[in-house]
């Protein structure tokens, strides 16, 4: 059972341009939210996170936005670089139960100069 | 501040053949997360220790696999014997290990098993 969605697998974008990554989940227990980033035989770095008790957060050219009642979260970045390039996985947990995190399966975005 | 250190990078084995990995976490890290990552899928928990002690290790295969955090800073992930299906990466991440925290993630270790 995937408790956290990442339906497109890869995403082109123009430099310059707006990427939005998008991510669903399922388990209504989740009470934070973090986008990872990863570059080729890397691991993965923190992006940024969104705690259930607000809908946005943004950090520079990034932002997230959560709609709780849709489970659904998206990643903007604006303007895309061309070092955003790398692949983007969602995350989700439960603080007030195991804090384990759950992972999506990741999208691949490309920024085309 | 040094990142959370993983080797070896990269290892070839024969199946059937024992393996292990090392992990050291950032300094002041008491968490420390173990996950295995397939080919296009995401980071899946295997362990997480609170200083030395496996906090959650159910998914763990523990017929095969096993892990240790003795002084709880470094830890080691072992397998033995190693199947083909255990070709993936195997990434190390810690955090501060409030609940809020963000976890750091290694850079991983690649095998392969033959």
């Amino acid at each position: 059972d995937q408790q956290v969605k990442q339906n497109s697998p890869s995403l082109s974008v123009q430099e310059g341009r707006i990427s939005i990554l998008n991510c669903d989940y399922t388990n209504s227990m989740f009470d934070y939210f973090l986008w990872y980033k990863k570059y080729p035989a890397e691991g993965p770095t923190f992006l940024i996170s969104i705690s259930s008790i607000k809908d946005k957060n943004e950090d520079g050219r990034f932002t997230v936005f959560l709609n709780k009642s849709a489970k659904h979260l998206s990643l903007h970045i604006v303007p895309s670089q061309p070092g955003d390039s790398a692949v983007y996985f969602c995350a989700a947990g439960d603080r007030r139960g195991n804090e384990k995190l759950t992972f999506g399966t990741g999208t691949r975005l490309t920024i085309i100069p | 501040e040094a990142g959370v250190v993983q080797s070896p990078r990269y290892k070839i084995i024969e199946k059937k053949q024992p393996v292990a990995f090392w992990c050291n976490p950032i300094s002041g890290h008491n968490t420390l997360y173990w996950y295995l990552q397939n080919l296009g899928q995401g980071p899946e928990l295997l362990i997480r220790y609170e200083n030395e002690e496996a906090v959650d290790d159910s998914q763990l295969p523990k017929d095969r696999f096993s892990a240790e955090r003795l002084k709880g800073v470094d830890s080691t992930l072992k397998i033995q014997p190693a199947e083909l299906g255990d070709s993936a990466v195997y990434l190390c991440a810690s955090s501060t290990g409030r609940a809020s925290d963000t976890q750091y993630f290694g850079p991983g270790t690649r095998l392969t098993v033959l």
